[in-house]
């Protein structure tokens, strides 16, 4: 069955400080994997895709890693913001399988000052 | 573009009423996906469409629950008659040719008393 499970749940940290989420998935065949942010009251929004053959892109002062091996994905926010408060998705695509995406539960940030 | 548009973006109605919710696509995307989330369950695919067409609905809960898509500009969801569980927020989204990254809108927040 595919699955995408991340961790943790919730994440309370101070402004400035670094963040890493984690997500894990036992999807297959994988196709591609996306982390979006999705701001309270809003839908959720892009962050980055990550392909097979790609282990880490940046996008600003997010930074996010595959191993497609362990199948594992991080995302890493480096000088936290307020406004980086939000919940974080990863979503993981099966190849040749339309549009069939696979949801993990998110991660619920909140940074304080 | 405008991006995903939906309405309204909050519903308050009363069990057994009727509702509908609508949903325009970012033009030229040909697949439109409608969304529940709640606490819980976190983000569930009801139902997706390509080219207009149904692909897979198993994730339409009951029969209460139906969906159109008349053109490639817009589309309903409706439940009836609603009831309290059917209370979350709803997103459409919409897809062009590049695989998994979804645009959503704002979704529209349902609350059935």
């Amino acid at each position: 069955k595919n699955q995408v499970e991340q961790s943790p749940q919730s994440l309370i940290i101070l402004e400035g400080k670094n963040c890493t989420l984690q997500c894990n998935y036992t999807v297959s065949p994988f196709s591609n994997l996306r982390w979006y942010k999705q701001d309270t009251g809003r839908g959720p929004v892009s962050l980055t895709i990550m392909t097979f053959s790609e282990n880490t892109k940046s996008n600003g002062r997010y930074t996010a890693t595959l191993d497609a091996d362990t199948k594992q994905s991080s995302l890493h926010i480096t000088a936290s913001q307020l406004s980086d408060s939000a919940s974080y998705i990863c979503v993981v695509s099966v190849e040749n399988a339309g549009n069939m995406l696979t949801f993990g539960g998110g991660t619920r940030l909140m940074v304080k000052p | 573009d405008a991006g995903v548009i939906q309405s309204p973006r909050h519903e308050v109605t009363e069990m057994g009423q009727e509702v509908t919710l609508r949903c325009k696509p970012i033009s030229g995307h040909n697949s439109l996906f409608w969304y529940r989330q709640t606490m819980m369950r976190g983000l569930e695919l009801l139902i997706y469409f390509n080219n207009n067409v149904p692909i897979d609905d198993s994730g339409m809960p009951e029969d209460r629950f139906s969906a159109k898509m008349p053109n490639a500009s817009f589309s309903t969801l409706k439940i009836q008659p609603s009831e309290p569980r059917d209370s979350a927020v709803y997103f459409c989204a919409s897809s062009g040719t590049r695989a998994g990254e979804l645009f959503f809108g704002e979704g529209s927040r349902l609350t059935v008393l």
